[in-house]
């Protein structure tokens, strides 16, 4: 089964403080994914990465930053964390040219 | 840019009632529909998708159906459970190769019991 976990499901930061978020997977996908979830919203793609040292914006990047360093590891960075970027934070991973992409269990972050 | 609409919202249906979820894309050149789940608390889980070269898929009480030519894909659950309550989400494949998903913006289901 693949696996992808993130490094907190809980996470309370205060305005202006600087946030990693991280994202392992198991399964050595090529490709990797930061959402971020909010209500009647969907999905929202943040950024991704199709390989190592390699990444896109998404739809909505502004405030963010990725480091993907290694295959399985994808972290998303707060430079300096707003209210407005309270939200649920879902990871997915996919392999190559195939599709269906695999979740991790989302990351509930509070800025206060 | 490219996007996915998906209807209704909330849905709520009693128990053994069947539950449609529709959603229309604009990217013409998408050939990929996944459809997921995300029980409450959970993570977002892919019930079933469909490639642009069928026009139907089922699998067990679960199904969707895509018209190309109107860009929109639906789900279809039948003999509705407890069980089948949850957000789901349809999504559309950017062409291109990218493997990026578009998704929409989710359906809570409620199946009264």
């Amino acid at each position: 089964d693949v696996k992808v976990t993130q490094s907190s499901r809980y996470l309370v930061k205060r305005t202006g403080e600087k946030v990693f978020l991280e994202c392992v997977q198991d399964m050595d996908h090529e490709n990797m994914f930061w959402y971020r979830q909010d209500p009647g919203l969907g999905l929202r793609l943040i950024y991704f990465s199709y390989d190592v040292k390699m990444k896109e914006k998404g739809d909505i990047p502004e405030g963010y930053s990725v480091s993907r360093e290694k295959k399985e590891r994808f972290s998303l960075i707060l430079e300096s964390a707003s209210t407005n970027q309270t939200s649920m934070y879902l990871c997915a991973s996919s392999f190559g040219t195939a599709f269906v992409q695999y979740f991790g269990p989302g990351t509930r972050l509070t800025v206060t | 840019g490219e996007n996915v609409e998906q209807h209704p919202s909330t849905l709520s249906v009693q128990e053994g009632d069947s539950a449609v979820i529709k959603c229309t894309y604009s990217d013409s050149a998408s050939n990929y529909f996944p459809w997921y789940k995300q029980e409450l608390g959970k993570r977002p889980q892919l019930i079933i998708d469909i490639r642009s070269n069928v026009g139907e898929k089922k699998d067990q009480r679960i199904a969707v159906t895509l018209n190309k030519t109107a860009k929109h894909f639906s789900l279809h659950i039948t003999e509705t459970q407890p069980e089948d309550s949850a957000v789901y989400f349809c999504a559309a494949i950017l062409s291109g190769n990218t493997g990026k998903l578009i998704f929409g913006q989710g359906t809570t289901l409620q199946v009264k019991p």
